[in-house]
């Protein structure tokens, strides 16, 4: 089944400055890869999301881009603020598989002010 | 709308007693899915189900059971529950629409068996 490696598992960074969050995924079949934001006691919500067909997609101070031949994808949030503080979870999927997510382990990002 | 809805939020189980999560959507969505997050380790799936009287099992399904007898429930069953099992359980559901690959979560339950 996929693997998905996320790195790394907790993140300081200054207000203001750039986060960069990476995954490795094992199987080349997956397609589709979101990204969620987990504030802490609260759900998992989807914030931006890439498919294999596309090498990079932003959204505002939010991007993410794919490098399928190396299996890897990152988030990049530029422009830090302290309520981008919380844990972030990447994750693969093939189109067709009812969206049978796999999980990275998680990223701890702290904005400090 | 209330999205997707789990109950009971918190639970007290001993080893060896049973309970049941319920989880309920009002999006008319097809997927649901029961994801366990322990520290560490990411969102993990339990069971799966593509559509009303179907379930399937995902990468964690060992000492878990599952029932969609309508559309918009999907039920997580621990016939016989074990410290192992001591987690924060989510239920999320997802439109089967080939344009959107978003997964709604619930707020959780937290489980701890003693």
């Amino acid at each position: 089944g996929e693997n998905v490696e996320q790195h790394p598992s907790t993140l300081s960074v200054q207000e203001g400055d750039s986060a960069v969050i990476k995954c490795t995924y094992s199987d080349s079949a997956s397609n589709y890869f979101p990204w969620y934001k987990q504030e802490l006691g609260k759900r998992p919500q989807l914030i931006i999301d890439i498919r294999s067909n596309v090498g990079e997609k932003k959204d505002q101070r939010i991007a993410v881009t794919l490098n399928k031949t190396a299996k890897h994808f990152s988030l990049h949030i530029t422009e830090t603020q302290p309520e981008d503080s919380a844990v972030y979870f990447c994750a693969a999927s093939i189109t067709g598989s009812a969206r049978q997510l796999t999980f990275g382990s998680g990223t701890q990002l702290t904005v400090l002010p | 709308n209330a999205g997707v809805t789990q109950t009971p939020k918190f639970r007290v189980l001993k080893t060896g007693q049973s309970m049941t999560l319920l989880c309920a959507q009002d999006m008319n969505h097809e997927y649901m899915y029961w994801y366990r997050q322990d520290p560490g380790m990411g969102l993990r799936l339990i069971h799966y189900s593509v559509g009303e009287g179907t379930t399937a099992k995902g990468e964690v399904p060992d000492g878990y059971n599952v029932s969609r007898l309508k559309k918009q429930n999907f039920l997580l069953g621990l016939e016989s529950a074990a410290p192992s099992q001591t987690s924060v359980y989510f239920c999320a559901s997802s439109s089967r629409r080939a344009d959107t690959g978003e997964l709604f979560f619930g707020e959780g339950s937290r489980l701890t068996v003693l």
